[in-house]
Formats: C-alpha cells, structure tokens, sequence
C-alpha cells in the first residue's frame, strides 16, 4: 500500500467552524490531491498541488483553501465549515508524468460531519 | 473536458453469477482509463488500468475490461462473483498528456453480491 495517511479520521464540527485535514505521504510523490465524494457523484477534485507551495484549484474548490509546505504535507482548510460540506474528503498522491504509471493512489478517507 | 457516466448506480447479483459494470466517457482528446474500487470504509484501490496496447485488460481479483473506442466505453467484466466483491467500482478517465495525472471520476457503481 502507498503509504498515504489521514488525519484525523473522523471529525464533527459545528457550522463556522474552522477545520483543517491533514495528508501525509511517506512516497515523495509530486502531485497530491483532495476529493470529496458524497453518494452519486463519485469523487471531485476539490485543490490539487504540484509542488511544494505550487496549488491549484480543482471542480469545487469554494469555501477550501490548502497548503502545501513540504513535499509530504498536503492540508485542506475549511475556513467557515458549513453544513453542504459534510462529506467523505480523500487525498490521493501520484507521480511525475515523466516516470509514472499515471493512477492515483488514494489515503484512507477522513469523515467530517458539519452540525 | 472529459467526463465519465457509469450507467447503473447499483447491481445486484447473486454468487458466482457474472457481472458487468458500464462505463461510458465523453473527450475530444485520447484518454487513459481506470477502474478503481472502495471496500466500506476504505479508500480507492486500482482494479486495472488501460493506456495503450490490448484493449482487453486484465486486473486484480479477476476483474477485466475492455477498451471500445468508436463506442467509448470501457465495461469492467467478472465472470463469477464473490461475496466479497461487494463493494462500489469507480470507473475514472485521464486525458492523455495532462499533466499532473488529473482525473474525472464517475458517479459510481454499486455492486451487490447475494448469496
């Protein structure tokens, strides 16, 4: 398994609540990602980063901020959390397109509830 | 843009039947394609990946798929089931040359595996 970690697992937070997740990675992969998934829609890409301090956004960006200060940090912010954001959020990690195999490797998930 | 449409949000079947899993996408440019899968509460775990060659391709846990390109379809096939293949099966498109591996996920396919 890609050694990719969440945390925490499990949060409950209550609505304007600042809350930030945490990905680490022990796989020195480039590019890391943050999904939320909510039932029908699959997964979408909320930012993703190609580099440290090198971030784009992603499908549904609005209302997540992330950082990404060593290779093997990548935090998402929810700076106000708001009840739509409930959901599973993924990290996923993968490599250089010039040595990859081109999948993503995904960390375990952290489910966040927003009261 | 790419997107993906998997036909059937859910499938039952019962043990040691076949199974087949619909995808379809959309792109304007050639692609890769994925099939990835998520026990209960898990994270996403490739099943099997197509980038060029056969386009019959064989993956894990016997799982295989076929690459039809004037169809664009790429259907995740098992020809008898377990128990423990219940789980949801995420099929998952990549433009060719992007960088960063960016990936477009369907909305999931739910897979039932009765006694």
């Amino acid at each position: 398994d890609a050694g990719i970690t969440q945390s925490p697992r499990h949060k409950v937070t209550e609505t304007g609540t600042p809350v930030t997740l945490r990905c680490h990675q022990t796989e020195n992969h480039r590019y890391m990602y943050w999904y939320r998934q909510d039932p029908g829609h699959g997964l979408r890409l909320i930012h993703y980063s190609y580099g440290v301090k090198d971030t784009d956004k992603g499908e549904v960006s609005d209302g997540y901020s992330v950082s990404r200060s060593k290779t093997e940090d990548f935090l998402l912010t929810l700076e106000s959390a708001t009840s739509s954001q409930t959901s599973v959020y993924f990290c996923a990690i993968s490599e250089s397109t010039r040595t990859s195999s081109y999948e993503q490797y995904f960390g375990p998930g952290t489910r966040l509830t927003v009261t | 843009a790419q997107s993906v449409t998997q036909l059937d949000s859910q499938v039952p079947v019962f043990e040691e039947a076949p199974v087949e899993l619909r995808c379809n996408y959309s792109s304007s440019v050639s692609v890769y394609l994925f099939w990835y899968v998520q026990y209960p509460n898990q994270g996403l775990q490739l099943l099997l990946k197509y980038l060029s060659g056969s386009t019959l391709v064989k993956g894990i846990n016997g799982f295989e798929a076929e690459f039809n390109k004037s169809q664009t379809s790429f259907h995740l096939r098992k020809p008898s089931v377990h128990i423990s293949d219940t789980a949801e099966y995420f099929c998952a498109v990549s433009r060719r040359g992007n960088a960063g591996n960016m990936l477009t996920f369907g909305g999931g396919t739910r897979l039932m595996v009765k006694p």
